[in-house]
């Protein structure tokens, strides 16, 4: 089975940085990864498919990129809403495999 | 826009079948574009994939769950169902129901509900 890493695994940011974190995938997936943000108590919430699409609703301060392999999730300029566990998976084909998923809070 | 709310009982014994239901509304649970699977979160810890079922019937399991998990469908209901058995602690976890697009992930969640496994 194919398995997704993300780092890191915690990031401290202050509001207005931008942040970055990375997926890897132990084979090539083609574009066929999304991102996920989670708040404590609540269920996930699609971020970006595709890699880099922007699911509806989503602001524009969120990003993605990458193929194949290797991918990126931006947040160009961090605000404090977006406090949350953030996880990468890989769509293409069953198991449907999770990152372990990077915690990203306030300094 | 889709609402998924999954129900069922919090504490299971061990040994014991796990069984909860999704009900969907604000979408066609026979809808040919969607997939609707269960996906489950030990306590601090990441997501687990376990199922996705299609309308029609086709399931998909994980190889990690699947002797002991079975999912179903009831479309004049708007439910789908997940039942694992031989339960241990280890399955103790928030349990989510979402919605798969085969072309984006899991577009829609519903709240997830905690499943204790204690005797």
């Amino acid at each position: 089975d194919i398995q997704m890493t993300q780092s890191p695994s915690s990031l401290s940011a202050s509001v207005g940085d931008r942040v970055t974190i990375t997926c890897r995938a132990s084979q090539g997936i083609a574009n066929f990864l999304a991102w996920y943000q989670q708040k404590p108590g609540k269920g996930p919430k699609l971020l970006i498919y595709g890699g880099s699409t922007l699911q509806s609703g989503v602001p524009s301060r969120f990003s993605g990129s990458g193929s194949g392999t290797d991918f990126t999730l931006t947040i160009s300029s961090l605000q404090p809403e977006d406090v949350a566990t953030y996880y990468c998976q890989k769509y293409l084909s069953a198991p449907y495999t999770f990152g372990q998923g990077t915690k990203l809070e306030i300094k | 826009q889709p609402q998924l709310q999954e129900s069922g009982p919090g504490l299971v014994k061990p040994s014991e079948t796990l069984s909860l239901i999704c009900t969907v509304s604000g979408a066609s649970i026979s809808s040919s574009s969607y997939y609707w699977g269960w996906i489950r979160q030990p306590p601090g810890k990441g997501l687990e994939w376990i199922a996705n079922i299609y309308y029609s019937g086709s399931t998909y399991y994980n190889a990690s769950l699947k002797s002991r998990v079975i999912i179903s469908i009831d479309t004049s209901e708007r439910q789908f169902s997940l039942k694992l058995s031989s339960v241990t602690v280890a399955d103790t976890a928030v349990y989510f129901c979402a919605r798969y697009d085969a072309a984006a992930g899991f577009d829609y969640w519903g709240q997830g509900t905690l499943v204790t496994v204690a005797s």
